[in-house]
This record gives structure tokens, sequence and C-alpha cells, in this order.
């Protein structure tokens, strides 16, 4: 198996542009998590789907950030506008549970937003 | 808010050391505990869960306990390696209020072993 794919790994934009970022979850899982990194808060879970369906989004930070899943093997976490606080490295995982155990982290997408 | 702490941040040993990263976590609604690994550039890798009915975990020279009482957790690695240079992040599963489960992270610890 490839394991949990996103991309870009690396993406770079300016202030006020649309971001979007992709996940493929590792194929049988049934649980996908979108969570982002930075040197102060360290790695804070975003949203979680189970089914495709959104469970938990409280921790989506403001009405800029969405997240879509639109059918078992594809999410899209998309921001717009972005700013530069968005700058992070954004991870997505998947399980083949319906919890937070056994979750398989991808490569994560290093955004840097100018 | 649910708060998990790890101390030191940073950790530098000779090879072959024995090494204890500690883990302390203020929510007595946290029922396991995880360890994960990350490496520079790379998604996390989990080495470890600790179940809420058990006190502590094995794999090769890792060995992980829970003291849930106290809110404790360690992570023991054995005669370390310079491979096993990376950064150790422990997280605790809890359920929310709206009854879904989520990690909580703490910011990790970065471990170098200096051949």
């Amino acid at each position: 198996d490839a394991g949990v794919i996103q991309s870009p790994r690396h993406e770079v934009t300016e202030m006020g542009q649309e971001v979007t970022l992709r996940c493929k979850p590792i194929s049988g899982h049934n649980s996908l998590f979108w969570y982002r990194q930075t040197m102060m808060r360290g790695l804070e879970l975003l949203i979680y789907f189970n089914n495709n369906v959104p469970i938990d989004d409280s921790g989506m930070p403001e009405d800029r950030f969405s997240a879509k899943m639109p059918n078992a093997s594809f999410s899209t976490l998309k921001i717009q506008p972005s700013e530069p606080r968005d700058s992070a490295v954004y991870f997505c995982a998947s399980s083949p549970l319906r919890g937070a155990d056994t979750q398989y982290f991808g490569p994560g997408t290093r955004l840097t937003v100018l | 808010k649910q708060e998990v702490t790890q101390i030191p941040a940073a950790l530098s040993v000779p090879e072959g050391e024995n090494l204890v990263l500690n883990c302390s976590f203020t929510d007595s609604a946290i029922y396991n505990l995880q360890w994960f690994r990350q490496d520079p550039g790379k998604g996390l890798t989990s080495l470890l869960l600790i179940q809420s009915s058990q006190r502590e975990q094995t794999s090769g020279r890792l060995n992980a306990s829970l003291d849930k009482s106290s809110g404790r957790s360690t992570l023991y690695i054995a005669a370390s390696q310079p491979g096993d240079s990376a950064t150790y992040l422990c997280a605790g599963n809890l359920i929310t209020q709206g009854g879904s489960e989520k990690l909580v992270f703490g910011k990790g610890t970065k471990l170098t072993v200096n051949p």
C-alpha cells in the first residue's frame, strides 16, 4: 500500500490567494483527519470525517477554512483567502476505525503564505 | 482546555545511553496514550499505544508507561542509537463533549543521539 498521499508537498502562495490541499487516504480506511502543525501551537486537529461525513470540525480556525470529502478516496482542505498566519505544515491521516486510534499519517504539505 | 506537556523540548545524548522522555496531561478524560515518532519532513509514525486498562507497552527497545492517576506517561529508550534521532510526540485520546474521539498532542521532544 502506498500509504496516505498528500499533494502538493510544498506550496508557496501570496496572501489573499486560494489554497487547496489534497489527501488520498489508505484504501479501506473510513476515517480521515486533517491536522495543522506549527512551532507555536504544535499539532492540532482541524476536522475529522467518518464515512465521508464531517464528525468534528470544531478545530477549523475560521470561515476561511473549509474541508470536503466527496468520496472515500479523496479529501480537500481549502483556505480562501489565505493569510501569512496560515503558514504551517498540514497533515492528513486516515484510520480503519471510527475512533482516533491507529491513525496513519501522510507526509504533510508545507504551506508558506507570503 | 486539554493540555499535553512534554519535557524536555530537546535532548542530546551519546550513543548507547538509556533515556526517558516525559509526557504529562491535565485532563482526566484522556483514556489512551500514544507515542509517535516524527522524522524531519515526514509524517508521524505510531510507536506504542497504551490502552486505559494497561500500564505499559513494550516494542523492542522501547517501553512506554501510563499512570492515569498522576497524569503522566514515560517513553523509555534502551541502548539509544543514532537512528533513534527524531522528534517524539505523545498524544492522549479523549472523548469530546460532542461525543467524537480526538487526539491531543504534546509539542514533542527532539532527540539527538550522537555517535
